[in-house]
C-alpha cells in the first residue's frame, strides 16, 4: 500500500524555468493539497482540491497553478519559477466527508530555484 | 479564524527525561485535534488524534495528549523519550472550514544522550 507517493524527491531549477511536481493517492480520498514548509514558517497551504473536478486557493497560492486530474492524482505546477519557491512541498490526502479525518502526507519534495 | 500556538519552538530534553510539549488551539465550533511528528527528510506521520470522548488519547511511539476544554490546550507527553524521538512535532486543528486545516508553527524536540 503506497498510500501518498510524490515525484521527484528532489529538484534544481533555474530562475523562469517551469517544472510541474506529481502527487497520486491510492486511498481513495476525497481531498488533496498541496503545502509548502520553509523554516520557522510550519506549512502552509497553496492550494487544495475538496473532490474530484474542485481546486481552491489556499494561504499561499500567487506563483503556481494546479491540476485535479482524477480522483487519485493532484499535480502542482509552477509556470516562472522564483527564488521564493525554494522550499519542501508536500502532498496529502483525506477521506474530505469530515472534519474528524486525518491527512496522509507523502515524503515531499525539495525543490531549490537559483 | 482558527488558530493554533505552539508555545515552545525548541525543546531539548536528555534520554529518558520526560517530555511535554505544548499546544493551544482558539476555540470553534467543533474540534478536531492531531499531533503528528516528522523525521528528517520525511513528510508528517500521525502520532495521534482527539475527535471526541475521552479527554486522555494514546498515540503510537508512547506518546500521549489531553484534550482540556477551559484552556484550550492539547499538549502531547511522553514519560520517557529516546533517542529516536528526535523530531519536529505539529499540532494540528481540523475543526474550522470544511477542508482547511491549521496548523502550528512545529516544536524540534531534540533528546541528547
Amino acid at each position: 500500500n503506497a498510500g501518498v507517493t510524490q515525484t521527484p524527491k528532489f529538484q534544481v531549477l533555474k530562475t523562469g524555468q517551469s517544472m510541474t511536481l506529481q502527487c497520486a493517492q491510492d486511498m481513495n480520498h476525497n481531498s488533496m493539497y498541496w503545502y509548502r514548509q520553509d523554516p520557522g514558517m510550519g506549512l502552509r497551504l497553496i492550494y487544495y482540491s475538496a473532490s474530484e473536478g474542485t481546486t481552491d486557493k489556499g494561504e499561499v497560492p500567487n506563483g503556481y497553478n494546479v491540476s485535479r486530474l482524477n480522483k487519485r492524482e493532484f499535480s502542482l505546477r509552477l509556470e516562472s519559477a522564483a527564488p521564493s519557491q525554494t522550499s519542501v512541498y508536500f502532498c496529502a490526502s483525506r477521506t474530505g466527508n469530515t472534519n474528524n479525518s486525518p491527512l496522509h502526507f507523502g515524503n515531499g519534495t525539495r525543490l531549490t530555484v537559483t | 479564524a482558527q488558530s493554533v500556538t505552539q508555545l515552545d519552538s525548541q525543546v531539548p530534553v536528555f534520554e529518558e527525561a520526560p517530555v511535554e510539549l505544548r499546544c493551544n488551539y482558539s476555540s470553534s465550533v467543533s474540534v478536531y485535534l492531531f499531533w503528528y511528528v516528522q523525521y528528517p527528510n520525511q513528510g508528517l506521520q500521525l502520532l495521534l488524534k482527539y475527535l471526541s470522548g475521552s479527554t486522555l488519547v494514546k498515540g503510537i511511539n508512547g506518546f500521549e495528549a489531553e484534550f482540556n476544554k477551559s484552556q484550550t490546550s492539547f499538549h502531547l507527553r511522553k514519560p520517557s523519550v529516546h533517542i529516536s524521538d528526535t523530531a519536529e512535532y505539529f499540532c494540528v486543528n481540523s475543526g474550522g472550514s470544511n477542508y482547511k486545516l491549521t496548523f502550528g508553527k512545529g516544536t524540534l524536540l531534540t533528546v541528547n544522550p
